[in-house]
């Protein structure tokens, strides 16, 4: 079965830090770009970051640029985002995603299996 | 970035209906323009991929067409596990952008 499991939210402070996980099983993670969705609290989904197969390319939103690292192990199976400098605007419900494809320059084709969200809130 | 705009924003079939929901990019994108489906408190779900192509599993009463800047997403007849949200996500250009959603709720 192909699935996505999410770890590491929780509470942290205005200017802290906090590592996401998202552990990958059932297909071949290396083939496929990954990415991170969040959705505050009543609101829209708002993609974040993805990371390319192999892990040479990085793309993020502009409000989460200079602030968030996105990044992979294959071997592991497991790739991860690193926020630091978080904000209370921060606070959401994070995915991660499979891409259903990738082409070049940023284009995808969808995301087609999500894990089951990871809560982070940010507040002193 | 590109703005995406659904409308309506929630609307409100019976068991059913025929419901269309559309979805206008601010610029053109082909066909890089994607539906979920999202129930709550549950991970968004992939219903069509590429403008028209249904995604493995979903019911055929789900379709899609558009292209370039308008777009639409089909149920031809609701269904009651059909009741919930919808996004619509261009997905050419980084930052990938979604529509702001739209509610179907029971009538």
């Amino acid at each position: 079965e192909v699935q996505l499991l999410e770890s590491g939210g929780g509470l942290v402070q205005p200017g802290g830090s906090l590592r996401l996980s998202c552990t990958a099983s059932g297909f071949t993670f290396g083939s496929y770009a990954m990415s991170w969705v969040r959705q505050g609290p009543g609101k829209g989904l708002e993609w974040v970051s993805a990371i390319s197969g192999s892990g040479g390319a990085t793309y993020y939103a502009d409000s989460v640029k200079g602030r968030f690292t996105i990044s992979r192990d294959n071997s592991e199976s497991t790739f991860y985002l690193q926020m630091n400098s978080l904000r209370v605007d921060d606070t959401a419900v994070y995915y991660c995603a499979k891409d259903l494809g990738f082409g070049g320059n940023g284009a995808g084709f969808g995301m087609d299996v999500w894990g089951q969200g990871t809560t982070v809130t940010v507040s002193s | 970035d590109i703005q995406m705009t659904q409308s309506p924003s929630s609307l409100s079939a019976s068991v059913g209906d025929r419901v269309t929901i559309t979805c206008r990019a601010s610029q053109a994108i082909g066909t890089f323009l994607n539906w979920y489906q999202q129930t709550p408190g549950k991970a968004p779900n992939l219903l069509i991929h590429s403008a028209s192509t249904l995604q493995s599993g979903v019911p055929s009463r789900f379709s899609g067409n558009g292209f370039g800047t308008d777009f639409s997403l089909i149920i031809s007849s609701l269904q009651p596990e059909d009741f919930a949200t919808y996004y619509c996500q261009q997905s050419l250009h980084i930052p990938w952008t979604f529509g702001q959603g739209t509610k179907v709720e029971i009538k």
